[in-house]
Formats: C-alpha cells, structure tokens, sequence
C-alpha cells in the first residue's frame, strides 16, 4: 500500500498565485486532515474531514480550502497565496476519527511563497 | 498557555537513557500520543496511551503518564544516533463526533556517539 501520498514535494509560488496540494490515500480511511508545519509552532490544524462531502475549519483556516469529494481525496486550495503560507504541509488520515486518533502521515509539500 | 508543552532540545550520549516530557492542559483528553519525525520526513507513530493507563512499555520505549498533573513522558532505553529526531506529543482533543490531534512543538533529540 501507498498509504499517503502527497503532490509536489516542493512548490514555489508568488504573491496572489494560486495552487492546489494534492491528498491521497489507499487505505480507506474516513478521517482526513492537512496540518502546516512551522519552525518553533509545531503542526497545527488547518481542515479536517470526518467523511466524503464533511469538512470543518481546524486552528488556522483562513487561507486555505478544501473539499472532499472522495473518500481517497482530500486536496488543500491556496486562493491567494500569501509569504506567510510559506510553511511545510502534511496531510494525515485514520481510519475514523473518534477518541483513539492514530493518524498516519505523508511525506510533506514545502511550500514557498515569494 | 499552550495547549501541549515540551521542551525543545535534549542531547544524550548514545546508550544512555532519554527522557522527553510533554505537559498538556485538557482534562478531558482520553488519547496521548508520540510521534517521532526524521530530517525531511513525515510524522511515525511511537505509541499512545489510552488516560486511564499510567504506563504503556513498548521494547525501548516506556510511556509514564501522570493524570493529576497532566504530565507524559516517554523514555527511550540505551539511545542509539538512530533515535536523533524530533519528537512530538499530542493529545486528542475530542468534540462532536471526532477527534482532532492538538501537537506540542516538538522536541529534538541529539543523540551523540
């Protein structure tokens, strides 16, 4: 199995372009989330999905959207990209979501914007 | 405050004990986790722990959890240069009919020869 697969790797991008990173996984999961990465933050939450056609807002939203047309898919939108989005994303899925949350990560999309 | 908090750095010198600690906030965390994340890398699964535990061991990793004062930590017995990373813990912040994973900052661990 591939488990989670994340496109690009690497992106660069200018001020107000706007790009989609891509979320895959094989392994049927329901629950799926993107987090951003940031040097002395940690992972914080930006969207999360429970289910195909559920998604909700996590910590740091704005900027970003998603939508979850499969169970296999769960793609991040950039609108208007913006230098402070310059930032390592994962994407991460388990099984359910639910109190027992084991989530399995991705490779990481580093993002810059100029 | 933070959410979770961890410490940023911890040096050992290979085959000797390390130990990361992690405080949290929520009482109502059920789920404690620790991920382990290597140079350009995604985040692994160490183990978790479920709250009503107060230790889970796992061949090198002993997991002490202390529900009174919202203290983890993970041990990691006879550290080897393999182990060098950054570690995380998390905690499962549970609304509705999911849970989200709220992360500390991570620690770097340099495990030197």
């Amino acid at each position: 199995n591939a488990g989670v697969t994340q496109t690009p790797k690497f992106q660069v991008l200018k001020t107000g372009q706007s790009m989609t990173l891509q979320c895959a996984q094989d392994m049927n999961h329901e629950y799926m989330s993107w987090y951003r990465q940031d040097p002395g933050m940690g992972l914080r939450l930006i969207h999360y999905s429970v289910g195909a056609g559920i998604t909700d807002q996590g910590e740091v939203p704005n900027g970003y959207n998603v939508s979850r047309s499969t169970t296999e898919d769960f793609p991040l939108r950039l609108l208007s990209a913006a230098p402070s989005q310059t930032s390592v994303y994962f994407c991460a899925s388990s099984r359910e979501g639910g109190r027992a949350n084991v989530l399995t990560f991705g490779a990481g999309s580093r993002l810059t914007v100029l | 405050g933070e959410d979770v908090e961890q410490s940023l750095f911890l040096s050992v010198r290979e085959g000797d004990s390390s130990v990361i600690n992690c405080t949290y906030t929520d009482s109502s965390s059920t789920y404690l986790y620790w991920y382990k994340q290597e140079p350009g890398a995604g985040l692994q699964l160490l183990t978790y722990i479920f709250s009503n535990m107060d230790m889970k061991q796992d061949q090198r990793l002993t997991v002490l959890l202390n529900k009174k004062d919202k203290h983890l930590s993970l041990r990691i017995a006879d550290t080897q240069t393999g182990d060098s990373a950054i570690y995380f813990c998390a905690e499962t912040r549970y609304g509705g009919s999911q849970g989200n994973l709220i992360f500390g900052k991570g620690t770097k661990l340099s495990v030197k020869p």
